[in-house]
């Protein structure tokens, strides 16, 4: 069974760096095709796609975000990390991470996500 | 960046109405990279759809995509209580990916 899971803080100061874990199991991210993204959503809005890290360790970020942004993989761990600096309250949101397949990059496997709150 | 409109904003029908909903892309996409995702509050999305037509493991053959180019639709044949939700469609290009505002299909 797939399964992914976001760990990190609640609540983060405006200014700070975010750093957000997605742990998963079930699969390989050394296995030919597989990706892990993150994606975010706020409050009552739509998903928005952040970054993404392939088996083969290419990076990928969104176009908007890409100088705050940092995607890391631990295969050993199944663990892929998210660093966000400079934290702002508009950042506040859903973050879901979620496997995405070279064959059809379709997201096919979404973690239940975390909620972080951006506030003084 | 691709751009996704999706239509309506909100639609309300009854369980056993045929839902259409629309997504129109601000350039061509390529069909291969499309999806549709259903999110009900307080859960992840679930992919419905890839490659514009194909439904995901699981999905009831109720629900259909359909599209090509700049514009796709997802299509629900008869509503079953458990469908009302709000649906996103997404695209993948220049290896990233951007998804529609999305449409809440809610109870009539």
């Amino acid at each position: 069974q797939v399964t992914l899971k976001e760990s990190g803080p609640a609540l983060v100061k405006p200014t700070q760096t975010l750093t957000l874990t997605c742990t998963f199991s079930g699969f390989s991210l050394s296995t030919n095709g597989v990706r892990v993204n993150w994606i975010r959503q706020p409050p009552g809005k739509a998903l928005e796609w952040l970054a993404r890290i392939d088996w083969d360790d290419d990076k990928f970020y969104s176009t908007s975000l890409r100088t705050r942004l940092t995607i890391s993989k631990d295969t050993s761990k199944n663990q892929v990390v998210l660093t966000m600096t400079n934290m702002d309250p508009v950042d506040t949101a859903t973050y879901f991470c979620a496997r995405s397949l070279y064959s059809s990059n379709a997201i096919d496997i979404w973690g239940q996500g975390t909620m972080v709150t951006v506030s003084s | 960046e691709i751009v996704l409109t999706q239509s309506p904003g909100t639609l309300s029908l009854s369980p056993g109405d045929r839902a259409t909903l629309s997504c129109r892309a601000s350039q061509s996409v390529i069909s291969t990279y499309f999806a549709w995702y259903q999110q009900k509050p307080g859960q992840a999305p679930r992919l419905l759809i890839y490659g514009a037509s194909t439904r995901a493991t699981g999905i009831p053959d109720r629900f259909s995509g359909s599209g090509s180019g700049t514009d796709f639709t997802l299509t629900i044949s008869r509503l079953e209580p458990e469908d009302f939700a709000v649906y996103y469609c997404q695209q993948y290009g220049s290896s990233r990916y951007t998804f529609g505002q999305g449409t809440k299909l809610e109870i009539k």
